[in-house]
């Protein structure tokens, strides 16, 4: 069935490491992969975003890449500042009818100062 | 440009009971799509209203039901609650029924 695993759950780094995210996603038709951020009590965020038919998408200190035939994308945050902790969620565009997003469980991100 | 609002913010239940939900899409869009998120997990998708019609729908039961209006607001109703439907509903706009969506800060609801 649909499904989007997400790893790790927890993730903690020091301030200025690089933070990464892995997600892998079941449904080969998928073709639109974005990344939420949502901190405590607040809404899901959309940071970035990537179609299937590019392989890496950067925003300043935010990247994701895609790997269409192994399944898999992944989040990349540069100079982790303490800001950017958050819980952040994959998700991966499922069509039938209505394009719908299925998500990953989440990653908790501790960025220490 | 305005942002997804949703109302009330917290609920509170009891089990049996029926609960309606509401959300306001962002300015120009007219896709509202329902997800509810158990606590520690992603969102799960409920069902999704494009032009004032059902436009594909999760796994969830009959109970859970919906309604767009002609200004493209929406709202959830939840029938016969359970102690299971306590969560975190979130509501997401779009355009055209795109997966590009917008959220709002979701409606906190606890069944008793």
């Amino acid at each position: 069935g649909e499904n989007v695993e997400q790893h790790p759950s927890t993730l903690s780094v020091q301030e200025g490491d690089s933070a990464v995210i892995k997600c892998t996603y079941s449904d080969s038709a998928s073709n639109y992969f974005p990344w939420y951020k949502q901190e405590l009590g607040k809404r899901p965020q959309l940071i970035i975003d990537i179609r299937s038919n590019v392989g890496e998408k950067k925003d300043q200190r935010i990247a994701v890449t895609l790997n269409k035939t192994a399944k898999h994308f992944s989040l990349h945050i540069t100079e982790t500042q303490p800001e950017d902790s958050a819980v952040y969620f994959c998700a991966a565009s499922i069509k039938g009818g209505s394009e719908k997003l299925v998500f990953g469980k989440g990653t908790k991100l501790t960025v220490n100062p | 440009e305005t942002g997804v609002t949703q109302s009330p913010t917290h609920l509170i239940k009891t089990r049996g009971q029926q609960v309606t939900l509401r959300c306001s899409s962002q300015s120009g869009h007219n896709t509202v799509s329902w997800y509810q998120q158990a606590l520690g997990q992603g969102p799960q998708f409920i069902f999704q209203y494009y032009r004032e019609e059902e436009n594909g729908r999760g796994n969830f039961p009959p109970r859970f039901s919906g309604l767009q209006f002609p200004n493209y607001s929406s709202e959830l109703n939840v029938n016969a609650l359970e102690l299971d439907d306590s969560a975190l509903y979130l509501c997401a706009s779009s355009l055209d029924y795109s997966a590009i969506q917008y959220f709002g800060a979701g409606t906190r609801l606890s069944v008793l």
